[in-house]
C-alpha cells in the first residue's frame, strides 16, 4: 500500500456540487499538506495542518475548506465547485525534523 | 514568494549535462528539489540549508547560495531516467513553518 494514498483518483463534477477529495498516511507524519497543480504554475498550497487541532490556510485558500480528522486524515472540500477549480490536487506529509515531502498519487478533478 | 525557475525547459542527450536554477526574493531557510515523472507525484531529491552546501544523489548535486538567495540543480553525464519535471520548493526564514513555495518547474527531456 502507497504511503501516502489519494482518493478518488479521477473526478468530475458539475459547477456548483461539493466535492470532497480524501488523504490518508501511514507514515505517522503529523504535517499534512494539500497542493494544486496547473499547467505552468507549479504547485500552489491550498491548506496545511501541524496536528489535528491546527489548520493553517495557504496561498489560494478561498473556494476551499479542510478537516483533519486524525493525525493520518486529512480531507479537502470544494463547497460550490467552479470550472477554475479544474486542477491536479496533491496531498503532501512531512515530519518535524526530517528532511522532505510524501506526495500522493494526486486527484485530477475536472469541474464542467 | 513563489520561486523563479530557469531554464522552463531543456533538452538533452544521453550523457550531456544540465544546470537549473532557482531564485527567490525572499531570505531562504532551506530549498527542497523534487523530481516529478509524468503521471506521477513529485519525489523529493534533497533539501539544502542555509550554510551553503552542497550536496549529492548519484549524479545529481545541487548547491545552496544564501547570499544570492538561490539554488541550482547539477545533473551530470545525464540518463533517460532523469526526464521528468524537477521543482524547487523553498521554506522562508522567519515564517516559523516548513511551508514550501514551489517554482513553475523545469521540464528536462533526456534522448538516446
Amino acid at each position: 500500500d502507497a504511503d501516502v494514498t489519494q482518493t478518488p483518483r479521477n473526478r468530475i463534477t458539475k459547477t456548483g456540487k461539493r466535492i470532497m477529495l480524501e488523504c490518508s498516511q501511514t507514515k505517522g507524519h503529523d504535517r499534512m499538506y494539500w497542493y494544486r497543480q496547473d499547467p505552468g504554475l507549479g504547485l500552489r498550497l491550498i491548506y496545511y495542518s501541524f496536528d489535528v487541532k491546527d489548520i493553517n490556510k495557504g496561498e489560494i485558500s478561498d473556494g476551499y475548506s479542510v478537516s483533519r480528522q486524525a493525525q493520518a486524515k486529512f480531507s479537502l472540500s470544494l463547497e460550490s465547485a467552479i470550472p477554475n477549480q479544474t486542477a491536479l490536487y496533491f496531498c503532501a506529509t512531512s515530519d518535524n525534523g526530517i528532511p522532505g515531502y510524501t506526495f500522493g498519487s494526486g486527484t485530477r478533478l475536472t469541474v464542467v | 514568494q513563489q520561486p523563479v525557475q530557469s531554464p522552463q525547459a531543456v533538452i538533452l542527450r544521453e550523457g550531456e549535462d544540465a544546470v537549473i536554477n532557482c531564485s527567490s526574493s525572499k531570505a531562504l531557510y532551506s530549498v527542497h528539489w523534487y523530481r516529478q515523472k509524468h503521471g506521477e507525484a513529485p519525489v523529493f531529491l534533497m533539501i539544502l540549508l542555509k550554510g551553503g552546501e552542497q550536496k549529492g544523489h548519484e549524479k545529481i548535486s545541487a548547491s545552496f547560495n544564501e547570499k544570492k538567495q538561490q539554488s541550482s540543480l547539477y545533473l551530470t553525464a545525464s540518463q533517460l531516467s532523469y526526464s521528468g519535471t524537477y521543482f524547487c520548493g523553498t521554506e522562508l526564514v522567519g515564517t516559523g513553518a516548513n511551508n514550501l513555495f514551489f517554482g513553475t518547474g523545469t521540464r528536462l527531456t533526456v534522448i538516446p
